[in-house]
């Protein structure tokens, strides 16, 4: 079964630094765009990064370019997301999902359960 | 948001109810839209891609559509496990990143 699993969401202070990671299993994850969505308290879905396939190229939201990057270690099929000089408006449930590219055609499936980052003093 | 959508429909349960998507030539206009179901307190789900295509397990209660730069989804048969937000997304060419409709929430009364 094709599965992500996120972790190392929690609380830390505005200028601080957290790593997520996200565990893919049932699929090669260096073979897929993977993305990061985040999802304030109350609010829609903001794509925020993806590295794509071969892990050679990264793209960034403007909101967080320069401040978040992306990597992945093949051998355990994860994907990080470094997050430095966090501020109060990252705060938010964040998602890795795997890109599927067709063409034209661009489409995120599966989704992970999610990992809370709260940004607070 | 870069996509518009509706914030809110609502209909009666068994009834029709259909989500618009409108974006410009640098997103839907020249790509294809996915579809993504969020039921409350859960993690976003695909529910269409490359417009119209439903993934395996997805009832034929649900369709997509595409014209120019908008898109919409309908849902026939409404059900109260119905209830969620449902956003729209696509790439977009100008930007180069992947952008979401706002969501809307669908109340099955």
């Amino acid at each position: 079964e094709v599965q992500l699993l996120e972790s190392g969401g929690g609380l830390v202070q505005p200028g601080g630094s957290l790593r997520l990671s996200c565990a893919a299993s049932g699929f090669t994850l260096r073979n897929y765009a993977m993305n990061w969505v985040r999802q304030a308290p109350g609010k829609g879905l903001e794509w925020v990064s993806v590295l794509s396939g071969g892990g050679d190229t990264t793209s960034y939201a403007d909101s967080v370019k320069g401040r978040f990057s992306l990597s992945s270690d093949n051998s355990k099929n994860t994907l990080f997301l470094q997050m430095n000089s966090l501020r109060a408006d990252d705060t938010a449930i964040y998602y890795c999902a795997r890109g599927r590219i067709v063409g034209a055609a661009f489409w995120l499936d599966p989704w992970g359960q999610g990992t809370l980052v709260t940004v607070s003093s | 948001s870069v996509l518009t959508q509706p914030p809110s429909v609502s209909a009666a349960p068994g009834q029709r109810v259909t989500i618009s998507c409108s974006g410009s030539s640098s997103n839907i206009g020249n790509n294809y839209v996915s579809w993504y179901q969020q039921l409350p307190g859960t993690a976003p789900k695909l529910l269409m891609y490359e417009n119209n295509k439903r993934p395996s397990g997805i009832p034929d209660r649900f369709s997509g559509s595409k014209s120019g730069t908008s898109a919409a989804l309908g849902i026939t048969g409404l059900q109260t496990g119905d209830e969620a937000d449902y956003y729209c997304g696509t790439w977009d060419s100008s930007l180069s990143v992947t952008v979401f409709g706002g969501g809307t929430q669908l109340t099955v009364l």
